[in-house]
């Protein structure tokens, strides 16, 4: 696709449930970062992906959080047991090279999760 | 670990002139990239402009400058003649493997 694609755009759910949230980075990207953003804070860091690898896991908050990115190409972040305090946009990134490359991150337009 | 301030939650500055929003940042590693993000209402993350730790030049990008001073571990973004549509947040962001960013500046533009 064109740009970064994260569905879905819109995730109302109870606490307890398990949720996933999938990010579809621009084609031949090969560094993938997935980050939490409450309203009027900055995103903040989750996880790094080079390639299928997690590069860096060191922001998950706890253990109910995963992520996965089995090809290279999409990854999905996942949510066991959903507390309140986890509503936030779920932002995912996506750039041609990792680590100290120059290339810029590109963003798509977020997973809005709402835990009841 | 990687640590980003930005030490300023609101800025205002008059339309036309230059405002500079303040980034520091803490590693140990040599080789880093540091960039500017926006953030309108709309929620959208725009790429500003970017500085690696070896440049030897300030970045620029149009009415964007990045004033980067390696041995104060800053980054301080220019903003050149601001227009009202500049009004959003800004984030500074450093990468050495994940990217962080700070917590924000607010800018609003005064008509």
């Amino acid at each position: 696709g064109a740009g970064v694609s994260q569905t879905p755009s819109n995730k109302v759910t109870e606490k307890g449930k398990y949720v996933e949230l999938r990010c579809d980075p621009i084609s031949g990207h090969t560094a993938l970062y997935w980050y939490r953003q409450s309203l009027g804070q900055g995103p903040e860091f989750l996880i790094y992906f080079q390639g299928t690898g997690a590069a860096d896991d060191s922001g998950l908050p706890n253990d109910r959080f995963f992520a996965v990115r089995p090809e290279g190409s999409v990854s999905t972040l996942k949510i066991q047991r959903t507390e309140r305090g986890d509503s936030a946009v779920y932002l995912c990134a996506s750039s041609l090279t990792g680590a100290q490359g120059t290339g810029e991150l590109f963003f798509g337009e977020g997973s809005r999760l709402t835990v009841l | 670990a990687q640590k980003i301030t930005q030490t300023q939650p609101g800025m205002f500055v008059q339309e036309k002139e230059a405002v500079t929003l303040d980034c520091t940042y803490d590693t140990s590693d040599p080789s880093y990239g540091l960039f500017w993000y926006k953030q309108p209402s709309s929620g959208e993350m725009i790429f500003l402009i970017y500085q690696g730790s070896y440049d030897q030049q300030n970045a620029t990008e149009g009415r964007y400058s990045l004033n980067f001073q390696k041995a104060r571990k800053s980054a301080n973004l220019v903003i050149s003649a601001s227009q009202l549509g500049d009004s959003a947040m800004y984030f500074c962001a450093m990468r050495e493997f994940g990217a962080r960013f700070g917590a924000g500046t607010r800018l609003t533009v005064k008509p």
